[in-house]
């Protein structure tokens, strides 16, 4: 079954350094997300790309935060400056041509700002 | 006006039991409502989902009971197995429009099902 996959599991950083957090879709999809869910709470909504820009994004994604999707099946989060606040697990998610309802999420990027 | 909020904050169950679950949301505009489950370490992964024009789906032991008078729906798990321990989050998101299709998450139900 087809799956969204994420790279790296884990993720530990200095404050002020930059990651970049990169997903595979599910090859035939057309909508992807990034969502972050800080330890013990919900999961909250980044961004969503569709059509090589960005179609929505929160308050949370201010310009410290960018997406890619350099070469058509990698979609990339950078965070140009981490700060501790920005530890998290990062998930991404696609969905299909049929429609943008079901999403399927990735296993997560677990983010620590030291 | 965009939020969803979720109780109980952790439940506890019997095996065999009936696990409930509410969620109420304010935006009438919200035309999908997914609940998903959540094991410790993994992503969500999509359990049901209703649109506003049911008022009940079935889908197994998991049904989703939804009420549009209230902004209410709920999720229930007949016949609670030790299996179901996890997290559920109820959603919520806007599909008929222009939009990117985000989901908002209520705060989560932390279910543990007692052999």
């Amino acid at each position: 079954e087809p799956e969204v996959t994420q790279t790296p599991s884990h993720q530990v950083t200095q404050m002020g350094q930059e990651v970049i957090l990169r997903c595979v879709p599910i090859s035939n999809h057309l909508y992807f997300y990034w969502y972050r869910q800080i330890l013990g709470q919900k999961v909250e909504f980044l961004v969503s790309f569709y059509n090589n820009e960005i179609s929505e994004k929160s308050e949370i994604f201010d310009d410290q935060f960018s997406v890619e999707r350099p070469d058509g099946s990698n979609f990339t989060l950078k965070i140009r400056s981490t700060k501790l606040e920005d530890s998290a697990m990062y998930f991404c998610a696609s969905s299909g041509a049929g429609g943008k309802e079901t999403q399927y999420f990735g296993p997560g990027t677990r983010l620590l700002v030291l | 006006q965009q939020q969803v909020k979720q109780s109980p904050q952790s439940l506890i169950v019997q095996k065999g039991g009936i696990s409930i679950i509410n969620c109420a949301y304010e935006n009438t505009a919200f035309d999908y409502f997914p609940w998903y489950q959540q094991f410790p370490g993994k992503g969500p992964a999509l359990l049901i989902a209703i649109r506003p024009d049911v008022s009940e789906k079935k889908e197994g032991r998991f049904t989703i009971s939804f009420n549009k008078s209230a902004k209410q729906f709920s999720l229930h798990i007949m016949d609670s197995q030790p299996g179901d321990s996890a997290t559920y989050f109820c959603a919520a998101t806007f599909t008929r429009y222009n939009q990117g299709g985000k989901l908002i998450f209520g705060q989560g139900t932390e279910l543990s099902v007692k052999p």
